[in-house]
């Protein structure tokens, strides 16, 4: 079984440029999550989907930052314009849905703005 | 507020010798609990969790951790540490009912002949 497939692996772009990370979660799970992660710290929860909605992206900073999963599938992350605060891992998961439920993560996006 | 600590940001050990990493939450009641492990240039897995029932879980790996109350503590404890135990450990909770997870800083574990 494939696990989460996430795309680029490593991203360098310059501040105030745009750039977009795609993620295609494990098949049959709901919910997907994206992640910021800074270095030395754990994941922090950028945006949950259920289905196509997102129930919760209160921590989504929506001046610059959108998402969506068409579909219900696989989903897309942007961020435009980039700023040299947002270089980070970007890591994406996904879980059934169900309280609780283990999540799946893929190996991540590695962003830096310069 | 909620919240999820880890206090070693590093530990190192001897390989063959035992580990214990160390979490503590702080939540209105008894959330889900969960270790998960992230190599170098790689997502998070998990390890362990626990909802409810015994209070020691066992993981994969040779992994263990044990949930007690009265301390607000979810230590993860193995007994033999293998070279590729070199990670970094997150300790994390949900709510009960609940999807949103909260992470801990984590512990980097550096192994060492």
């Amino acid at each position: 079984e494939a696990g989460v497939v996430q795309s680029p692996r490593y991203k360098i772009i310059e501040k105030k440029q745009p750039v977009a990370f795609w993620c295609n979660p494990i098949s049959g799970h709901n919910t997907l999550y994206w992640y910021l992660q800074n270095l030395g710290q754990g994941p922090e929860l950028l945006i949950r989907y259920e289905n196509e909605e997102a129930v919760d992206d209160s921590q989504l900073p929506k001046d610059r930052f959108s998402a969506e999963r068409l579909k219900g599938v696989d989903s897309t992350l942007k961020i435009q314009p980039a700023e040299l605060g947002d270089s980070a891992v970007y890591l994406c998961a996904s879980s059934f849905l169900e309280p609780g439920s283990e999540q799946y993560f893929g190996p991540g996006t590695r962003l830096t703005v310069t | 507020a909620q919240s999820v600590t880890q206090p070693d940001i590093h530990i190192t050990v001897s390989e063959g010798a035992s580990l214990e990493l160390r979490c503590n939450y702080s939540y209105g009641a008894t959330p889900y609990l969960f270790w998960y492990v992230q190599s170098p240039g790689q997502g998070l897995q998990l390890l362990l969790k626990y909802f409810s029932g015994d209070t020691l879980v066992q993981g994969i790996k040779g992994f263990e951790a044990e949930f007690k109350r009265s301390q607000s503590s979810f230590n993860l404890r193995k007994p033999s540490v293998h070279w590729s135990d070199a990670a970094e450990y997150f300790c994390a909770v949900v709510a009960v009912g609940g999807f949103k997870t909260i992470f801990g800083a984590g512990t980097r574990l550096f192994v060492k002949a």
